[in-house]
């Protein structure tokens, strides 16, 4: 059972481009909506995140994009450049009373082309 | 800099040996996780612990052990290894809630069963 749905599964995106990469949840009890990039032969690395009382944050070219009532959420990559290429994983965050726990998305490639 | 590591990226290992996957932090965080990310699925929570000796199984537990006798090293053990574990082992470590979200990797342990 996915706990948190992202789409695509790949993304060919030219330089300049937007890039837009879609997650959503099911369950209410999830508080925070972090983004992370990872590298190939990296580990993943936090790029941007957001608590469910905003409906934007912004940070450079990158934007996440909050619904509450549609439990969906969207990262937005303006402008997208050769060395955002990457995969992408959306994640949510579910505190159990004894540690925070991060529930993740099952990622998308993103490939920007020149 | 916080720095995660993982004391082997490539391991291969025959079916039934027992496999020990070794991970240290240097940021004093109370919490400690390891997940398989395996393509298409993302990342999957195997086993994570708030405290030293303190663990709670996550959401793919089966066939995995951990042990964590200090803060900072979190193992990762499977006590007889089998083809349908050969994955991307990452550790992670993060803060306690509600300080912080923001999970920390490690580069990741590739590990092949043959």
């Amino acid at each position: 059972q996915q706990q948190v749905k992202q789409s695509p599964q790949s993304l060919i995106v030219q330089k300049g481009g937007i890039s837009i990469i879609n997650c959503a949840y099911e369950n209410t009890a999830f508080d925070y909506f972090p983004w992370y990039q990872q590298f190939p032969g990296k580990g993943p690395a936090l790029l941007i995140a957001i608590r469910p009382d905003v409906s934007e944050k912004k940070e450079g070219r990158f934007t996440i994009s909050f619904n509450k009532s549609a439990k969906q959420f969207s990262l937005h990559i303006m402008d997208s450049q050769p060395g955002d290429s990457a995969t992408y994983f959306c994640a949510a965050r579910k505190n159990t009373g004894t540690a925070s726990k991060l529930t993740f998305g099952t990622g998308t490639r993103l490939q920007v082309t020149l | 800099d916080v720095k995660v590591t993982q004391s082997s990226r490539y391991l291969v290992k025959r079916t039934g040996e027992k496999v020990f996957l070794e991970c240290v932090q240097d940021m004093d965080h109370e919490n400690m996780f390891w997940y398989r990310q395996d393509p298409g699925l993302g990342l999957r929570l195997i086993y994570f612990s708030y405290d030293v000796k303190m663990k709670e199984k996550g959401d793919i537990p089966e066939g995995y052990s951990v042990s964590r006798e200090k803060k900072e090293r979190f193992s990762l053990i499977l006590e007889s290894a089998s083809t349908n574990q050969t994955s991307m082992y990452l550790c992670a470590s993060g803060d306690s809630f509600p300080l912080s979200g923001e999970l920390f990797f490690g580069e990741g342990s590739r590990l092949t069963v043959l």
